[in-house]
C-alpha cells in the first residue's frame, strides 16, 4: 500500500464548479505539501501545512492530523486550473531519511 | 534570485553512455534532492543531500551517483545509461527547518535513453 494516497486520480469539471482533491497518508509527518504541475511544465509549491487550514486566492488546503487526511479545494474553477495536483508529505524534521513522499497526483481538467 | 536551475532541458543518450545532469540553487538551501518522474509512478527520490559534503540514497539510487562539494550545486551522474532511465528528472531544494520546508523545484530535464 502506498504511504500517500490521492483521490480521485482523474477529475473533469465544468468552469465555475467547486473542486475537492483528497490525500490520505499512513506515516508520521512534519508537514504536508500540495504541489501543482502544468502540462509539460515544472512543479510549483502551492501550500505547506502542518495543521488547520490555509487559503490563497481560490485555493484552500486543510489538514486533519488525527485522521491523517488533507483536502485541496478550488472554488470557482477555471480552465487555467487544469493541471496535475500532487500531495506530498515531509518526514519528521531531523530524521536521516529522504525528505518527501509523494502521491501519484490528481489530473484535473476544467472545461469552459 | 534564479531559484533552482537545471541543465540540460532535454537530452538523448545511447545505452551505455554517461552524462551529468546539473542542478544549482542560489537560495543558500542546505537540503537538495533529485527525483525522477515516470508515468503512473509519481515522483521518486533518487539521492538527496542535507548539506555540502553529505549525500545519501533515496528510493531508486541504482545507476546514479551524486556529490555535493558546495551548497549551491548538486549534480546527478548517470554512470552507464540504460533505457529504464528514460524519465523526467527534477532537482529540488528547501531550507528544511522546523518552521519551514517549502520545496523549490527546477524546471526538469527530459532524458531519453535509446
Amino acid at each position: 500500500k502506498n504511504e500517500v494516497e490521492q483521490s480521485p486520480q482523474n477529475l473533469t469539471a465544468q468552469e465555475g464548479e467547486f473542486i475537492t482533491i483528497n490525500c490520505s497518508y499512513s506515516v508520521g509527518i512534519s508537514a504536508l505539501h500540495w504541489l501543482q504541475q502544468h502540462p509539460g511544465g515544472g512543479i510549483v509549491s502551492l501550500f505547506m501545512l502542518s495543521s488547520g487550514k490555509k487559503k490563497h486566492g481560490r485555493l484552500i488546503a486543510t489538514i486533519n492530523i488525527q485522521e491523517k487526511h488533507s483536502s485541496l479545494h478550488i472554488t470557482a474553477s477555471h480552465p487555467r486550473d487544469s493541471a496535475v495536483y500532487i500531495c506530498a508529505v515531509s518526514r519528521p524534521y531531523g530524521g536521516s531519511q529522504g525528505n518527501l513522499i509523494f502521491g501519484k497526483g490528481t489530473k484535473l481538467s476544467v472545461k469552459p | 534570485n534564479a531559484g533552482v536551475t537545471q541543465t540540460p532541458k532535454f537530452q538523448v543518450l545511447k545505452t551505455g553512455q554517461s552524462m551529468t545532469l546539473q542542478c544549482a540553487q542560489d537560495m543558500n538551501h542546505e537540503y537538495m534532492s533529485w527525483y525522477r518522474q515516470d508515468p503512473g509512478m509519481g515522483l521518486r527520490l533518487i539521492h538527496y543531500s542535507v548539506g555540502a559534503g553529505i549525500t545519501d540514497q533515496g528510493e531508486v539510487p541504482n545507476g546514479y551517483n551524486v556529490s555535493r562539494s558546495t551548497t549551491e550545486d548538486f549534480p546527478l551522474r548517470l554512470l552507464s545509461a540504460a533505457p529504464s532511465q528514460t524519465s523526467v528528472y527534477f532537482c529540488a531544494s528547501s531550507l528544511r527547518t522546523s518552521d519551514t520546508d517549502t520545496q523549490y523545484f527546477g524546471p526538469g530535464t527530459r532524458l531519453t535513453v535509446l
